[in-house]
């Protein structure tokens, strides 16, 4: 069975700290992870997909990283405005098409 | 650019009545996901459509249906609710490109079971 384990549940940081959360997965076969950003009340907003391990995606502040048990998004100075919960999400690559998600990071930036 | 649209935005029911939840696609997207999202909840899985036939089914209840019309709007059918059923309800869409699922979601209907 697909499973995904994000860490740390809850991250408080201070403005211009950077820092990392983890998205460790098993998964029979990866055909693609994905991150996602979740503001309170609001749909998942699709960042980025990582296909294959030593792959790097970046957007702004946020850099995503996959190796073959997990992903890091690092978040370079992060800024108030990044305070969301960030998900993951894995496909693997038989079987069903649907994605198996982790239960995010909650990431809150104080100025 | 278009994303996804849902209506209603919210919902208020009470129990043992029904609910209809619609979702439009990101044009040209062939596939429609139904999840269920509960307070500090990742997203439940509960059914998808590729080009309107039924392609997968998770946790959906058996007092929920949904289907895909011709247009590729789809509409998930909530009966007999329960106050359990008081959550967050997204669809997601994609294009399947090689086998790859980039789900792009709606802003979600907030059901209230009261």
């Amino acid at each position: 069975e697909d499973q995904v384990t994000q860490s740390p549940e809850a991250l408080r940081l201070q403005e211009g700290e950077s820092s990392s959360l983890n998205c460790s997965y098993t998964v029979s076969g990866l055909r693609g992870l994905f991150w996602y950003r979740q503001d309170p009340g609001k749909g998942p907003e699709f960042l980025f997909t990582l296909y294959s391990a030593g792959e790097e995606k970046e957007k702004e502040r946020l850099k995503a990283t996959l190796t073959k048990k997990e992903s890091f998004l690092h978040i370079t100075a992060p800024k108030p405005e990044d305070s969301a919960t960030y998900l993951c999400a894995v496909q693997a690559a038989g079987g069903s098409y649907i994605p198996t998600f982790g239960r995010g990071t909650s990431l809150i930036v104080h100025p | 650019a278009a994303g996804v649209i849902q209506s209603p935005r919210h919902l208020i029911k009470e129990k043992r009545e029904t609910a209809t939840l619609k979702c439009y696609p990101i044009p040209r997207h062939d596939t429609v996901y139904w999840y269920q999202q509960g307070p500090g909840q990742d997203p439940q899985f509960l059914i998808s459509f590729y080009e309107k036939m039924q392609s997968d089914k998770g946790s959906i209840p058996d007092r929920f249906s949904a289907q895909q019309f011709s247009d590729y709007h789809s509409e998930l059918n909530m009966s007999s609710l329960e106050l359990g059923d008081s959550a967050l309800y997204f669809c997601a869409s994609s294009f399947q490109r090689e086998g790859l699922v980039e789900q792009f979601f709606g802003p979600g209907t907030r059901l209230t079971v009261l």
